[in-house]
């Protein structure tokens, strides 16, 4: 089965601080995602690879950036750390090719910044 | 931009109920997938359906393509505990991209004890 993991379950982090999302997928495949969830607003997409070093913005990226300097880790970097950024955040990789459309997602990260 | 309008946003239901929810796109889709969210867990695909009017159906979940290509249904039969959490639909995105996908806000599940 493909598998989209997430290094941390939860994080909590200060106002200010510098926080890495990890995500890593076992698959050898192109495309991964990061967004974030808040109730009433559904799934917001933040950012968006297609390959290694290749990232392209989703419709929220501000106060976020990424980096994808292996093709199975995606990173997602908040430069400094705010309360607005409270949210659970998931990292997904689209299925292989082959495979049902869509895409797989990590269990998410449900990060508190205080 | 495209948008996916789901509905109902959240529903209370009876443990044995039957549950039904929809989706509705702003420009015709070419696929239409189905997610469940379990509470503290990411969302998981249930069901993908590829052609209008397609009817599949995944233990008790049952899913339609409708046929103007701009809505999808799910159902589900005689709700179970486990059946509590969020259902998302979803498509692809702009120009029919097939990988990026927009979702649906989600219809949240509960069932009265």
């Amino acid at each position: 089965d493909v598998k989209v993991t997430q290094s941390s379950r939860y994080l909590v982090k200060r106002t200010g601080e510098k926080v890495f999302l990890e995500c890593v997928q076992d698959m050898d495949h192109e495309n991964m995602f990061w967004y974030r969830q808040d109730p009433g607003l559904g799934l917001r997409l933040i950012y968006f690879s297609y390959d290694v070093k290749m990232k392209e913005k989703g419709d929220i990226p501000e106060g976020y950036s990424v980096s994808r300097e292996k093709k199975e880790r995606f990173s997602l970097i908040l430069e400094s750390a705010s309360t607005n950024q409270t949210s659970m955040y998931l990292c997904a990789s689209i299925l292989p090719s082959g495979t049902a459309y869509g895409y797989t997602f990590g269990s998410g990260t449900r990060l508190t910044v205080v | 931009g495209q948008q996916l309008n789901q509905s109902p946003q959240s529903m209370f239901i009876q443990e044995g109920e039957d549950v039904s929810m929809n989706c509705t796109s702003s420009s015709i889709f070419n696929t239409w997938l189905w997610y469940k969210q379990d509470p503290g867990e990411g969302p998981v695909l249930l069901i993908a359906l590829y052609k209008a009017g397609e009817l599949t159906s995944n233990g008790r979940l049952t899913a339609q393509f409708g046929i103007t290509r701009k809505d999808s249904f799910l159902n589900i039969s005689a709700s179970i505990p486990s059946d509590v959490g969020i259902y998302f639909c979803a498509g692809p995105g702009k120009l029919n991209r097939d990988d990026k996908i927009i979702f649906g806000k989600g219809t949240r599940l509960h069932i009265l004890p």
